[in-house]
């Protein structure tokens, strides 16, 4: 199956920085990837939805400006978390998709912990 | 509003079988997914089901049923490396990206 990479796999910042997550699709183009977050035992909760090379689609809630997401090629998506706080630790997940797919693929996270 | 419903959680024995039910209600409806995550790793695809039937693959079959807006997963000859977190979701069609929108979540515990 296709890979997809996610770096760091953990990152401990101080509150009130910034961390970028990189997500990369490894063999194949990825049209569409998806953040997403997910808490200690609850589900995968849809950030946003990034096209390479248009602006990234938020779901209500998510603040856009908090969360800046680059879908630079067709192979790299970036999540940067800006001015994090406490309550932004959490499990940090991407997936991407093909074109005509009906699988998504995940990467393996980033465990984000703000102090 | 959009909703996925499946049991918290699921415990049995080694070599039984499990049958994790998924109710759904969302605006579009483009296929029905199943995903297994153990503790600390990512979500890995099981199935896809886009038409009413089942789906076997090996010892996980998968099915759905599009006029009760529900599927399930049948996990048999239960092992020990099935203990995890099963997650049902929809492909949502309104757009053209088919994003996700995932359930809760079940917890399998297999037991010796």
């Amino acid at each position: 199956g296709a890979v997809v990479s996610q770096h760091p796999s953990r990152v401990i910042c101080k509150s009130g920085t910034s961390v970028k997550i990189e997500c990369r699709s490894l063999d194949f183009q990825a049209t569409t990837m998806f953040w997403y977050r997910q808490f200690p035992k609850q589900s995968l909760m849809l950030m946003a939805t990034s096209n390479e090379g248009s602006k990234a689609t938020y779901e209500q809630g998510v603040e856009k400006d908090k969360f800046l997401i680059n879908h630079a090629s067709l192979t790299l998506s970036t999540l940067t978390v800006t001015s994090a706080h406490p309550e932004d630790s959490s499990f940090y997940i991407c997936s991407a998709a093909g074109t005509g797919g009906n699988e998504q693929y995940f990467g393996p996270g980033t465990r984000l912990t703000v102090t | 509003g959009q909703s996925l419903e499946q049991p918290s959680e699921v415990t049995a024995v080694e070599g039984a079988i499990v049958q994790i039910n998924c109710t759904y209600q969302t605006s579009g409806f483009y296929g029905l997914s199943w995903y297994q995550q153990h503790d600390g790793g990512a979500p890995t695809f099981l199935s896809y089901n886009a038409l009413d039937g089942l789906e076997e693959t090996g010892r996980f079959s998968s099915f759905l049923s599009r006029s009760d807006s529900y599927g399930y997963l049948l996990l048999q000859e239960l092992q020990m490396k099935d203990s995890a977190s099963y997650f049902c979701a929809v492909r949502d069609g309104t757009d053209s990206w088919g994003k996700l929108q995932f359930g809760a979540g079940t917890q399998v515990v297999v037991t010796p």
